[in-house]
This record gives structure tokens, C-alpha cells and sequence, in this order.
């Protein structure tokens, strides 16, 4: 049970390119989501899936586009990275249910030069 | 609109020294209520959980309880260690399945021999 994985760990970009950070799971959580980490922000809501086929906008979503074929992957793409999109980003999954735990990602560091 | 405020940081302690990080939160409903620790370099991991008024969590020595009446969710634990040293995060989800957690802004504990 390797929970949640996330690939890369660290990314750098120049201006304008484009990329996939990848998300997996294996515990069976219909509910991933996406947030990112910035200094003094905390963590902002990005995109978010309640299930296979089924995705929706967070708090940020502008820049980013996700997809969710399956259940257990998620990925997060960037179509024309800009430095504003410099950051920590983490994948998270968990039950459905509201109360239940939510697993977190180890992060990819993204740099957009 | 729902929303949860963390005490500023950084928190600096000496070992064996009480710890309160203040939470409170704004939220329709009656939330669950999380706290989430993140190490250096690492992804966040759930601290503890209260799912109802006067629910008491935790976990590793830390507590807090669901104070409806304050909407309050304050952690304390009675002698931190320098391991205990991380950023600290109030959360809430809702109380509707499929809903996002909704974070505070993060606490800086850094915990000294």
C-alpha cells in the first residue's frame, strides 16, 4: 500500500512550456483533489474529482487543467507554465464522505523561470 | 463565507514547554475539524480529528475539542519536543460529502533543546 504518490519531486520550467505533475493512489478514494502551497497562503484548492470522469474547480484554478479517467489517477496539467505558478503542489485523496481523513501527496516543487 | 484563522507564527519554544496554537473557524453547519502536520520536506499528515461539539482529539501527546460555542478548535499538547518541530494547519471540511477541506494559513513551531 504505497498510498499517495507524486511524481516528479521537483520541476523546473521556463515560461510558456507545459507539463503533467502525476497523482496516484491505491487505497480506492473516489475523492482526489489538488492544492498548492505558497508562503503565507497556506493551501489553496486547485481543481478537485469525486470520481472517475467527474472533475471541478477550486479556490485557483486559472492556468491548470485536470482529468480522471480512472480512479486511481489524478494528473495536473499545466498548459503554459508562468512564474506565478512557482510553487508546492500536493495531490490528496480520501473516502467520499466529508468526515473521513484526507491522505496527502509528498509534493512536487514546481520553478518557473 | 467559511473560512478558519490561525494564530500568527512563528512559535518559538524551549523543550518541555506547554504549547497553544490558536484555530477558530466560520462555517454554515456543523463542520469536522482537523489538524494537519507537515514536517520539513514532507506532505501533511493528519494530527487529529473532531467530528462533532465537544469532541475531543488526539494524538502523539497534542489534543483539541470542538468548541461549537467559540468555534474554537485549539491545539495544545504539555511538553513539546524539537521533533515537534513542523508547520501546523487548522482545517475544516464541511458537512457534505464531496466537499473540500478549507485550511487555515499554517503555524511555524520551532521547538529548541
Amino acid at each position: 500500500n504505497a498510498g499517495v504518490t507524486q511524481t516528479p519531486k521537483f520541476q523546473v520550467l521556463k515560461t510558456g512550456q507545459s507539463m503533467t505533475l502525476q497523482c496516484a493512489q491505491d487505497m480506492n478514494h473516489e475523492y482526489m483533489s489538488w492544492y498548492r502551497q505558497d508562503p503565507g497562503m497556506g493551501l489553496r484548492l486547485i481543481h478537485y474529482s469525486v470520481g472517475a470522469g467527474i472533475t471541478d474547480q477550486g479556490e485557483v484554478p486559472n492556468g491548470y487543467n485536470v482529468s480522471r479517467s480512472t480512479t486511481e489517477d489524478f494528473p495536473l496539467r499545466l498548459l503554459s507554465a508562468a512564474p506565478s505558478q512557482t510553487s508546492v503542489y500536493f495531490c490528496a485523496s480520501r473516502h467520499l464522505a466529508y468526515q473521513e481523513t484526507q491522505y496527502f501527496g509528498p509534493g512536487t516543487r514546481l520553478l518557473v523561470l | 463565507g467559511d473560512s478558519v484563522t490561525q494564530m500568527e507564527g512563528p512559535v518559538t519554544l524551549s523543550e518541555e514547554a506547554f504549547l497553544t496554537i490558536n484555530c477558530t473557524y466560520t462555517a454554515t453547519g456543523y463542520p469536522s475539524l482537523f489538524w494537519y502536520v507537515q514536517y520539513p520536506g514532507e506532505g501533511l499528515q493528519l494530527l487529529l480529528k473532531a467530528t462533532k461539539a465537544d469532541d475531543k482529539g488526539s494524538n502523539k501527546g497534542f489534543e483539541a475539542t470542538y468548541r461549537k460555542e467559540t468555534t474554537s478548535f485549539h491545539l495544545e499538547k504539555g511538553s513539546v519536543q524539537v521533533s515537534d518541530s513542523a508547520v501546523y494547519f487548522c482545517a475544516l471540511s464541511l458537512n457534505q460529502a464531496g466537499t473540500a477541506l478549507i485550511f487555515g494559513k499554517g503555524t511555524t513551531l520551532s521547538v529548541s533543546s
